[in-house]
C-alpha cells in the first residue's frame, strides 16, 4: 500500500526559480490538499481539491498554483520561489465522507536561498 | 485569527508519567475534533478523534477529554513511553456544503525521557 507519495523528499532552489512538487495517491480519494509546516505555525492549508478539475484556495495560497487533472495526482507549483517559501510541504488526501481522516505523505523539505 | 489554540508548545515527561496537551477553540460550529501524531521525517497520522456529543474517548493509553461549554479539548497520554515522543497536533473540523474544512493547532513537541 503506497498511500500518499510525495516527490522529491528534499529540494534546494534559488530565489526566482520555479518547480513542481509532486503528490500522488492510490486510495481513490476525492479530496486532496497541500499544507506547509513551519515551526510554531502548525500546518497551514495552501490549496485543496474536492475532485478532478476542482481546486480552491486555502489559508496561504499566494505564490502557489495547483491543478487536478486526475483523481490520483495533485501537483503544487511554485512559479517564482522566495525565501519565505522555505518550509516542509505535506500533501494529504481523504475520502469525501463526514469525519474521514486525512492521510499524509512524508513531506518535501524545500529550502529557497 | 487563530481558530484553535494549542498548548504547551513543548513538553518533557518522564517515562510512566501522564502527558497532557490542551486545545481551545471559538467557533461552536466545529463538528469533529481529531488529534494527529507526527514522528520526525514523517507526515502526521490520525491518532484519536472525538465528536462534540461525547465528553471522553479512550483508545488504549490515549484519551481525549472534551468540554463543550468551555470550548476546550485535551489529549491525555497515560503511562507515557519514549516511543510516544513525537509532535502532536489537535485539529477542528467544520462540515459545510458537503465539504470538510480542517484547521490544525500549532503543535506540541513531546519528549518522553527514560
Amino acid at each position: 500500500n503506497a498511500g500518499v507519495t510525495q516527490t522529491p523528499k528534499f529540494q534546494v532552489l534559488k530565489t526566482g526559480q520555479s518547480m513542481t512538487l509532486q503528490c500522488a495517491q492510490d486510495m481513490n480519494h476525492e479530496y486532496m490538499s497541500w499544507y506547509r509546516q513551519d515551526p510554531g505555525m502548525g500546518l497551514r492549508l495552501i490549496h485543496y481539491s474536492v475532485g478532478a478539475g476542482i481546486t480552491d484556495q486555502g489559508e496561504v495560497p499566494n505564490g502557489y498554483n495547483v491543478s487536478r487533472s486526475t483523481t490520483e495526482d495533485f501537483p503544487l507549483r511554485l512559479l517564482s520561489a522566495a525565501p519565505s517559501q522555505t518550509s516542509v510541504y505535506f500533501c494529504a488526501s481523504s475520502r469525501q465522507v463526514v469525519n474521514s481522516p486525512l492521510h499524509f505523505g512524508n513531506g518535501t523539505r524545500l529550502t529557497v536561498t | 485569527q487563530q481558530q484553535v489554540k494549542q498548548s504547551p508548545q513543548s513538553l518533557i515527561v518522564q517515562k510512566g508519567g501522564i502527558s497532557i496537551i490542551n486545545c481551545a477553540y471559538e467557533n461552536t460550529a466545529f463538528d469533529y475534533f481529531p488529534w494527529y501524531q507526527q514522528f520526525p521525517g514523517k507526515g502526521p497520522a490520525l491518532l484519536i478523534a472525538i465528536r462534540p456529543d461525547v465528553s471522553e474517548k479512550k483508545e488504549g493509553r490515549f484519551t481525549i477529554s472534551f468540554n463543550k461549554s468551555a470550548k476546550q479539548f485535551s489529549l491525555h497520554i497515560m503511562d507515557s513511553q519514549p516511543g510516544d515522543s513525537a509532535t502532536y497536533f489537535c485539529a477542528v473540523l467544520l462540515t459545510s456544503g458537503g465539504y470538510q474544512k480542517v484547521t490544525f493547532g500549532t503543535g506540541t513537541k513531546l519528549q518522553v525521557i527514560p
